[in-house]
């Protein structure tokens, strides 16, 4: 068991352009959530996945958010149309349907300029 | 809707002393669950510790504990003995047992004077 694993680590883009972000979660953890983490904040919920389908997603996601978990595995993020705004720390969790607790990935720090 | 609220952006506490981390939430269920983890610089969030609405005898794990106060709707983290190591944020977080996503406090900052 590897933990949560999120891919890139980093990424710097600049406005305008689209990125896409994976998170691998702990196998078996049928749950899979999406944060967003600015300095100083706590984590804002984004969206999250029960298997592949996609069960609640926040009022503040805007429509250049899109998050798919096609296989009811590893999941995607994509952010099209980035603005400066955007910049953040994107963290990924998953669970089992039957626990309580989440467990966190080390996270993507996004940051366009 | 639910909230979480921590009213302490940071603290400091001699090593080897103790501290106190305060939380409250608001919300109209019954059935929830609290937790506490911790953000280490530069690394991933960790759990420290949970708590179910149902039970009324505190969470304990090692050096960490919380006092649960169901009908003031607090919850707050105690640290023990604190190491170098617990230097971090720490979130208080909540979950309902009726809905699948976590919210979280703002944080606070702790830091740990050698």
């Amino acid at each position: 068991d590897t933990g949560v694993s999120q891919d890139p680590r980093h990424k710097i883009t600049k406005r305008g352009q689209n990125v896409t972000f994976r998170c691998d979660p702990i196998s078996e953890h049928n749950r899979l959530y999406w944060y967003r983490q600015t300095l100083g904040q706590g984590p804002e919920f984004l969206t999250y996945f029960q298997n592949e389908a996609q069960l609640e997603k926040s009022r503040l996601l805007s429509d250049r958010f899109s998050a798919e978990r096609p296989k009811g595995s590893f999941s995607t993020l994509e952010i099209q149309r980035t603005e400066q705004g955007d910049s953040a720390m994107y963290l990924c969790a998953s669970s089992l349907v039957l626990s309580a607790e989440a467990f966190f990935g080390q996270g993507t720090r996004l940051t366009v300029v | 809707a639910q909230t979480v609220t921590q009213s302490q952006p940071e603290m400091s506490v001699q090593e080897a002393e103790t501290v106190t981390l305060s939380c409250t939430y608001d919300t109209s269920e019954s059935d929830y669950y609290l937790f506490w983890y911790k953000q280490p610089p530069s690394r991933q969030m960790i759990l420290v510790i949970r708590q179910e609405a149902y039970k009324q005898q505190n969470a304990t794990e090692n050096r960490f504990s919380v006092n649960f106060q169901k009908a003031a709707k607090s919850f707050s983290l105690k640290i023990s003995d604190s190491q170098l190591g617990d230097a971090a944020m720490y979130f208080c977080a909540y979950r309902s047992a009726r809905k699948d996503k976590i919210i979280f406090g703002k944080g606070t900052r702790l830091h740990i004077l050698p």
